[in-house]
């Protein structure tokens, strides 16, 4: 079964300092992945998403993500943390058997300190 | 060009009523998914509807059902609430032959 682990449930960072959130996966096959970013009362905004082409996928407001299919690791990264990134990022897997059923992890919190 | 939409935005219930929910997908797309997300926990799947059907279910009792209209547009029904299904209900929207789903902003339900 197919499963997603975010290592950190909160992050917090300075403005202007890089961002690392970590999320792993467990799949039988070989999924598509997703972040999503949820602001406060909002609904789910896609941030990027890998679909085996490049390993290495680039983003909305200048995140990025790397796909390391022997860590089984889709870590989301941003060189430099501005305020309006603080919110809930989601990382997420598509599960075996067509459907596009999504697979969410628990979410990581990031919060943005001037 | 309209986004997922959802109605109500919040909603109030007491235990052992019912409730509907409902969504508007994006323009041009034909499936329709929700989602159940908890306070502090990612979303979990309920189930999925194209054509009308339901293709895809979640690990979720009977009380929780859909439907989908010949517009594309979607309900989803609770009956005999539980103070447990107090939750942020999230539809997302994508054509059939592809995996990105858009979201839209949730319904959030609270019962009492």
């Amino acid at each position: 079964a197919q499963s997603v682990t975010q290592l950190d449930s909160h992050v917090s960072v300075s403005e202007g300092t890089p961002v690392l959130l970590r999320c792993n996966y467990s799949s039988s096959y070989s999924p598509s992945l997703f972040w999503y970013v949820q602001h406060p009362n909002k609904g789910l905004q896609l941030l990027l998403k890998y679909t085996s082409a490049a390993t290495l996928v680039k983003g909305i407001n200048g995140f990025e993500a790397e796909f390391k299919k022997s860590e089984t690791s889709f870590h989301l990264t941003k060189p430099s943390a501005h305020m309006s990134d603080a919110a809930e990022y989601l990382c997420v897997v598509t599960s075996a058997g067509g459907y596009n059923k999504l697979i969410f992890g628990a979410g990581t919190r990031l919060a943005v300190h001037p | 060009d309209a986004g997922v939409t959802q109605s109500p935005t919040h909603l109030i219930k007491t235990r052992g009523q019912q409730v509907t929910l409902r969504c508007s997908p994006k323009s041009g797309h034909d499936t329709v998914s929700w989602y159940q997300q908890a306070l502090g926990q990612g979303p979990q799947f309920i189930f999925q509807y194209y054509e009308e059907e339901e293709r895809q279910r979640g690990n979720f009792p009977d009380r929780f059902s859909g439907h989908q209209f010949p517009n594309y547009s979607s309900e989803l029904n609770v009956n005999a609430l539980l103070l447990g299904d107090s939750a942020l209900y999230l539809c997302a929207s994508s054509k059939i032959e592809e995996e990105t789903q858009y979201f839209g902003p949730g319904t959030r339900l609270l019962v009492l």
